[in-house]
């Protein structure tokens, strides 16, 4: 079975960093992509990032881009989000998902965690 | 504001048929397959539709789903009580170089 948990979410001030992590279970990792999407409260799903099987590679939503960097250590089963300069706009629930292909811009996201809350605030 | 669109909601009594429509462009829905979405409020989201029209195993064919030019559909057929949930369209925006959802379609079993 297809396990993907998040973590690493908390509550912080604008301008700070944060790093979410992702560990996945039950799947052979380093054969697909993997995204993070993300939904603030009450609001609809808004795609982050993507990396392919290897690293090589990356897309981000022009909201995060220059601020959000993603990375994945297939040794580790992991998946990683690096949040920088946090805006209170970044507030959301945040959801690692596998992908059906090894390319990230395939977009079919067959698996998805229960998703770790980013909370910016002062 | 989403790239694609959809209606904000959409509603029929049990047994009945939904249709939710996605709106793209020549970029998105145009070049590229589109996936649909299943969320259960306080749930994640889940794939019900992938490339256009295919179905993931455990997927009752209740629902179903087309692409036409820069638009596609997903039809969920037999409305029951547990298919209330919100319902999102995605897919690649090659222009962009970025995955793209719908704003969402709440679905209402009245």
């Amino acid at each position: 079975e297809v396990q993907l948990v998040e973590s690493g979410g908390g509550l912080l001030q604008p301008g700070r960093s944060l790093k979410l992590s992702c560990t996945a279970s039950g799947f052979t990792f380093d054969d697909f992509a993997m995204h993070w999407v993300r939904q603030a409260p009450g609001k609809g799903l808004e795609w982050v990032s993507g990396i392919n099987w290897n690293s090589g590679l990356t897309a981000y939503a022009g909201s995060v881009k220059g601020r959000f960097t993603i990375s994945r250590d297939n040794a580790k089963n992991s998946l990683y989000l690096q949040m920088n300069n946090l805006r209170p706009e970044d507030m959301a629930f945040y959801y690692c998902a596998k992908d059906l292909d090894r390319s990230w811009y395939r977009v079919v996201l067959d698996n998805w965690g229960q998703g770790t809350l980013v909370t910016v605030s002062s | 504001q989403s790239v694609l669109t959809q209606p904000p909601s959409v509603s029929a009594a049990p047994g009945q048929k939904v249709t939710i429509s996605c709106s793209g462009s020549n970029s998105n829905i145009g070049k590229n397959y589109v996936s649909w979405y299943q969320q259960v409020p306080g749930t994640a989201p889940k794939l019900l539709i992938y490339d256009n029209d295919k179905r993931p195993s455990g997927i009752p064919d209740r629902f179903s789903a087309s692409k036409s030019g820069t638009s596609a559909t997903l039809g969920i057929t037999g409305l029951q009580t547990g298919d209330e949930a919100d319902y999102y369209c995605g897919t690649l925006d090659t222009s962009l170089n970025v995955g793209v959802f719908g704003g969402g379609t709440k679905v209402t079993v009245l």
